[in-house]
């Protein structure tokens, strides 16, 4: 059973506004959480994280919220450039720290 | 910087041909991990190790066994390939008490024929 979904297979925005992409959880445990972004025919690549604790995290023109009372997070990409376009992967761990819970990750296409 | 290597970006082997796929890293990491990577399933977990000679199952073992004899190499291996295991396998590494991230390979595009 998934336990990290990511409900928009893929999502389109313009070059400079913001991209939103969500991911819901189902597991109560998970205190981790990751967003991945991966390029065709390359590995994922890490890009920010959030502990349980905070409920938000910023890292330059990504920022991740966390909302626990609802499982839910979204990763947001301000503003918006070409060469963001890519598979978003959410993941998220509980406190074995071992494996990680992966969505099916949504393609976002920034278009000029 | 980690890195994470793969012993090939693509393979084609035939069914029935018992087939290996290796992973090096060069960070010390304690823990390494095989995923494969299907459209629309995303990344799912093979096998895991959290130390040398350290298995355990993930999300989909059937078909695949592992083997970890030292710390920086872990392998995955098909005993008998069929087509049903075509698909992009990608191997992670991470130190837990560094943090949770896990650093991929470059992925290894396997075709069973």
């Amino acid at each position: 059973d998934q336990q990290v979904k990511q409900n928009s297979p893929s999502l389109s925005v313009q070059e400079g506004r913001i991209s939103i992409l969500n991911c819901d959880y189902t597991n109560s445990m998970f205190d981790y959480f990751l967003w991945y972004k991966k390029y065709p025919a390359e590995g994922p690549t890490f890009l920010i994280s959030i502990s349980s604790i905070k409920d938000k995290n910023e890292d330059g023109r990504f920022t991740v919220f966390l909302n626990k009372s609802a499982k839910h997070l979204s990763l947001h990409i301000v503003p918006s450039q070409p060469g963001d376009s890519a598979v978003y992967f959410c993941a998220a761990s509980d406190h074995s720290g071992y494996a990680l819970n992966f969505g099916k990750g949504t393609s976002l296409l920034v278009t000029p | 910087d980690v890195k994470v290597t793969q012993s090939s970006r693509y393979l084609v082997k035939r069914t029935g041909e018992k087939v290996f796929l290796e992973c090096v890293q060069d960070m010390d990491h304690e823990n390494m991990f095989w995923y494969r990577q299907d459209p629309g399933l995303g990344l799912r977990l093979i096998y895991f190790s959290y130390d040398v000679k350290m298995k355990e199952k993930g999300d989909i073992p059937e078909g695949y066994s592992v083997s970890r004899e030292k710390k920086e190499r872990f392998s995955l291996i098909l005993e008998s390939a069929s087509t049903n295991q075509t698909s992009m396998y990608l191997c992670a590494s991470s130190s837990y008490r560094e943090s949770r991230e896990q650093y991929f390979g470059p992925g290894t595009r396997l075709t069973v024929t």
